[in-house]
């Protein structure tokens, strides 16, 4: 267990639907990232939250948003779905404080049908 | 922004040889590089990370040498078993931001 909980592990859902993805960032952590994989593609930077602020962004098309909570865990919004957005979406965290390495969650695995 | 390259994008070798994986990056600020490994359908794992002030690092089988006034640096892996196959991914980073090389499928022949 890394300590990024991601839910849900598994989602299947049609083309035009809207679902949401949740993370909670390990204890300490105040950044958020969230990352897009397709099939044998490789980690793709959506979005960036710290202590409840977007911090940046990535390559996030419009109809994908997040956020981050008070409690700094984190949720990622896509709607409109299509069958290109069938992917594997890992959350990561990281203390801002001093520089180290992500640590990812085990992933959202998305398909859209 | 930071932009990593990583070559090669896939990579052969037989049980026992060595593999090594280059990475560049762009941005003079980026100081800690970490490496990554991810099997099919898991999560990124950090298997090594090199700072800025270092110039090499290793762990048992694994050493990554970094060249700041070249902006490369680099993963070798030495002895190559079958259980190292999978996805390696090099990064970039700044304490703001953290920047993925697309990835080397190394695949390990028994």
């Amino acid at each position: 267990d890394s300590g990024v909980t991601q839910t849900p592990k598994h989602l299947i859902t049609a083309t035009g639907q809207r679902v949401t993805l949740r993370c909670s960032p390990r204890s300490g952590d105040l950044s958020v990232y969230w990352y897009q994989q397709s099939l044998d593609q490789g980690l793709q930077f959506l979005i960036q939250y710290y202590n409840g602020e977007e911090r940046a962004k990535g390559n996030i098309l419009e109809r994908f948003s997040a956020q981050q909570f008070p409690d700094l865990h984190s949720e990622l919004n896509l709607s409109s779905l299509e069958l290109g957005d069938s992917a594997l979406y890992f959350c990561a965290s990281r203390r801002l404080d001093s520089n180290y390495g992500y640590t990812f969650g085990s992933g959202t695995r998305l398909t859209v049908v | 922004g930071e932009n990593v390259e990583q070559h090669p994008s896939t990579l052969s070798v037989q049980e026992g040889d060595s593999a090594v994986i280059k990475c560049t990056y762009s941005d003079s600020a980026s100081n800690y590089f970490p490496w990554y490994k991810q099997e099919l359908g898991k999560r990124p794992q950090l298997i090594i990370d090199i700072r800025s002030n270092v110039g090499e690092k290793k762990d048992q089988r694994i050493a990554v040498t970094l060249n700041k006034t070249a902006k490369h640096f680099s993963l070798h892996i030495t002895e190559t078993q079958p259980e190292d196959s999978a996805v390696y991914f090099c990064a970039a980073s700044t304490v703001n931001d953290m920047r993925f090389g697309a990835g080397t499928r190394l695949t390990v022949k028994p």
